[in-house]
């Protein structure tokens, strides 16, 4: 069975500072991975998805499949930032997701 | 296009009693997927239907939930006799298709209460 670990359930950075969520997860096969976020008060939304291999919004995450993480990294943080961001996996490229528990990125001015 | 909608957004059921949530997905999309998230946690994918068609229920309780998907109308996830541990945010996402570089849009959620 597949799972999705984020170990951090609230990350808290000042603006400007570099950010790193943590994911990460353990499927036996070649998994597709993804991640989501939701502003306050809004939709989950899709933020990327490791086979299009392009930043949004200034994030960037790379598919490490020697550690299985899938850690998503921006340089500098940014207060519109602050989100519940979920880390999902996908075992057959479609869309039955497996989520991680989430991390709550608060970023200070 | 008004994105996916789900209503309600707030259900209070008394112990017992019937929950029925409803999903209708974006115009052009046939694939319907629910989750459930209990306080605290990630969301749990529950089931995935096409029109008229249960694909994959791998993650439906065996008892008391069930799930469709008709030719017209919305998607419903219908929670017989509502316990306290049925408390959650139920959320319905849809798709044109299910692979291929496709992406699932969100509802808002249905927040169950039960009392």
């Amino acid at each position: 069975a597949q799972r999705v670990t984020q170990p951090e359930k609230l990350l808290s950075v000042f603006k400007g500072a570099p950010v790193e969520l943590k994911c990460n997860y353990s499927y036996s096969g070649s998994p597709e991975l993804f991640w989501y976020v939701q502003y306050s008060r809004q939709r989950l939304q899709l933020l990327l998805r490791h086979i299009s291999r392009e930043s949004i919004k200034g994030f960037t995450a790379d598919l490490n499949k020697g550690e299985t993480s899938f850690h998503l990294k921006k340089p500098f943080a940014q207060e519109e930032d602050s989100a519940m961001y979920y880390c999902a996996l996908s075992r057959d490229a479609g869309n039955m997701l497996t989520f991680g528990g989430g991390t709550r990125l608060m970023v200070k001015p | 296009n008004a994105g996916v909608m789900q209503n309600p957004r707030h259900l209070v059921r008394r112990r017992g009693q019937e929950a029925r949530l409803r999903c209708s997905p974006m115009k052009g999309h046939s694939h319907v997927y629910w989750y459930r998230q209990l306080p605290e946690e990630g969301l749990k994918f529950m089931v995935y239907l096409q029109k008229e068609n249960i694909i994959d229920e791998s993650g439906m309780p065996k008892e008391r939930f069930s799930a469709e998907f008709p030719k017209e109308g919305p998607s419903i996830l219908r929670i017989q006799q509502v316990v306290r541990g049925d408390s959650a945010a139920y959320f319905c996402a849809s798709s044109p298709r299910h692979q291929g570089n496709t992406e699932a849009f969100f509802g808002q959620g249905t927040r169950l209460t039960v009392v």
